[in-house]
This record gives C-alpha cells, structure tokens and sequence, in this order.
C-alpha cells in the first residue's frame, strides 16, 4: 500500500543549530503535507502544513519545502531550543474512499541540547 | 471547547477481557481515526471512518472492531484483547475531505491501555 517514509529516526542538535527532517511519500495523488510535533507525554499537534500547489512554506522558526516531482517533502526548524525537543511526524493524504485518508511518518525524535 | 474526548485514559485489563475505548467529538467532524503508538513503530492507523456508518482498515486492524453509528461517536473494541495490544491510542477528527483541502487532525489525549 501507499506509505511514508521519515528521516532520520532520532536527530540530536546543539541549541541554536538548525535541524532538517525528511519525508518520501509513495502516492503521487498525494497533495497535503501536515507536520505533528508531540511532546513527551502529550498529544500529537499540528505546527505547519503545506498543500501540493506550494513549494515552500514558512512559520517563524520552522518552514516546509515540498519537492513534488522527487515525491519527498522536509521540515526545517532554524535557531533550536530546548522546547523543539519532541517527536516530529510527517504525514500525507493517500487516497481512500471517496475523500482520501492521511497516513503518518514513523516519526523523528529530535533532541535540542543546551 | 473543541475536543476529541477518550476514554479511559488509562486502563489494565487481562486477556480475553472484552473491553471498549470510547472516543467522542464535539466538532461536528466527518472523518475519524483510530491509531496505536508504539515505540519506534510511530503512529500507526488502526480502523478509519469517513463519515456515519462508513468505516475502513488501516494499516493494523487485526483484533480491532469500531462502528460508527453517530457523528460524534467512534468507539474501539477490543473483542478478546491480548498482551500485543499493549500500547498506547490515540483518537483523532477533522472535517475531512483530505483529498480536497488541508485539514486539521485534532487528537484525543491519548489512552493507555495494558494487557496482561
């Protein structure tokens, strides 16, 4: 089936570095591209999304680059603090049904270090 | 308040204890999820379901029943649990229609559920 593939699996930075996570995706329908972040203990939350018809997005700290000829899409989060320290999944849309599903990225635990 | 609301949150079960994990939404949301959490193994979807009466697999629905006979509601059952049921589950909504648009996916707080 249709899948997401998320890299690296843990990602360990120095406070103030940048840090970028990778995400392949296999539908070629595919055509929003959400990024989660979840604290320890806490839920998964959305922090940025982009959809197929845009190249790049950008939030303060974090931005988005989809790359949909390649089929792969990254989050970059510039200027670390320990706060960033958490689990990143990517996901996509897939179709399914008559309104598509999102699948999800095995995740990226990123550590900040002070 | 917006919310996805599960319950338990926690819970210790024994196998072949039938048990059921409600999840509720007061959004007015179509499309709801079910996904496990598993160390290393990400978020993996359980059973999903487009709107009332409509429901699909996901990528593990092995030992997993749902329905989803009202809007707000999407409750997992565990008919017989088993110790690899051990995990913890999250439930999620959003308006839908992924395949036409950006839409938020807003999770329940989780619900750790152990088999022994």
């Amino acid at each position: 089936g249709e899948n997401v593939e998320q890299h690296p699996s843990t990602l360990s930075v120095q406070e103030g570095d940048s840090a970028v996570i990778k995400c392949t995706y296999s539908d070629s329908a595919s055509n929003y591209f959400p990024w989660y972040k979840q604290e320890l203990g806490k839920r998964p939350q959305l922090i940025i999304d982009i959809r197929s018809n845009v190249g790049e997005k950008k939030d303060q700290r974090i931005a988005v680059t989809l790359n949909k000829t390649a089929k792969h899409f990254s989050l970059h989060i510039t200027e670390t603090q320990p706060e960033d320290s958490a689990v990143y999944f990517c996901a996509a849309t897939v179709r399914g049904g008559s309104q598509g599903n999102l699948i999800f990225g095995k995740g990226t635990k990123l550590s900040v270090k002070p | 308040e917006a919310q996805v609301t599960q319950n338990p949150r926690y819970l210790i079960t024994v196998t072949g204890k039938k048990l059921t994990v409600t999840c509720s939404q007061n959004m007015n949301h179509e499309y709801m999820s079910w996904y496990r959490q598993d160390p290393g193994l990400g978020l993996r979807q359980i059973y999903y379901s487009m709107n009332v009466e409509v429901t699909d697999k996901g990528d593990v629905p092995e030992g997993y029943k749902v329905s989803r006979k009202e809007k707000r509601n999407f409750p997992l059952i565990l008919e017989s649990p088993s110790p690899n049921q051990t995990s913890l589950y999250f439930c999620a909504s959003s308006q839908g229609q992924f395949s036409s648009g950006a839409n938020v996916l807003t999770f329940g707080a989780g619900s750790r559920l152990t088999v022994l």
